[in-house]
């Protein structure tokens, strides 16, 4: 059974680091695209990141970059998010997603989500 | 970055009824126009790619169709577990964006 399998949301303060992790399982992790989706009630369903399945590319929002850092170990099935410089409108579910295999964009299986609150 | 539109924001109806919503995009997507079903509590689930291919899995009750920037997801024969919040995304261009979404109650 294909599983993403996300963790490390924690409560943090405005100007503080986390980093999410994601274990894949039931498929080929290092031939898919893997991404990052975070979603808050307000602003809805965001896309954050995405990493080839080499993990030579990445790709990042507007809104993250220069601040978050997407990598992957293909050798233990698992995405990373490192968040560096939180901010409260970071706040929000974060889920991880596969990308469907040679379709660009495409987020065909998704993890449950880690919750991330920025607050003091 | 492509803006996604959706409406209507609410729906509510009964089983048995059909149902269309609709997804219209600021500029051309083509046909990478995705839908995706989300439930309280659960991420969300891939319906249809590509504008009307449905996903492994998903009942022939939803449809989609549309290319360019008007797009619309049909479900015919609303059941009870249909409800939940119906979202579009594009993947033409990047940023992937999403739409705010439609909310169907049964």
């Amino acid at each position: 059974e294909v599983q993403l399998l996300e963790s490390g949301g924690d409560l943090v303060q405005p100007g503080g680091s986390l980093r999410l992790s994601c274990a894949a399982s039931g498929f080929t992790f290092s031939s898919h695209t893997m991404s990052w989706v975070r979603q808050t009630p307000e602003k809805g369903l965001e896309w954050v990141s995405s990493i080839t399945g080499p993990g030579t590319d990445t790709y990042y929002s507007d809104s993250v970059k220069g601040r978050f850092a997407i990598s992957r170990d293909n050798s233990m099935n698992t995405l990373y998010l490192q968040m560096n410089s939180l901010r409260a409108e970071d706040t929000a579910m974060y889920y991880c997603a596969r990308g469907s295999s040679g379709t660009n964009g495409l987020l065909d299986v998704w993890g449950q989500g880690t919750m991330v609150p920025v607050s003091s | 970055e492509v803006v996604l539109t959706q409406s209507p924001a609410t729906l509510s109806l009964s089983p048995g009824e059909r149902v269309t919503l609709s997804c219209r995009a600021s500029q051309s997507v083509s046909s990478y126009l995705v839908w995706y079903e989300q439930k309280p509590g659960q991420a969300p689930r891939l319906l249809i790619h590509d504008a009307s291919n449905r996903a492994a899995g998903i009942p022939a009750r939803f449809s989609g169709s549309g290319s360019g920037t008007d797009f619309t997801l049909t479900i015919n024969s609303l059941e009870p577990e249909d409800s939940a919040v119906y979202y579009c995304q594009q993947r033409l261009h990047w940023p992937l964006t999403f739409g705010g979404g439609t909310k169907v109650e049964i």
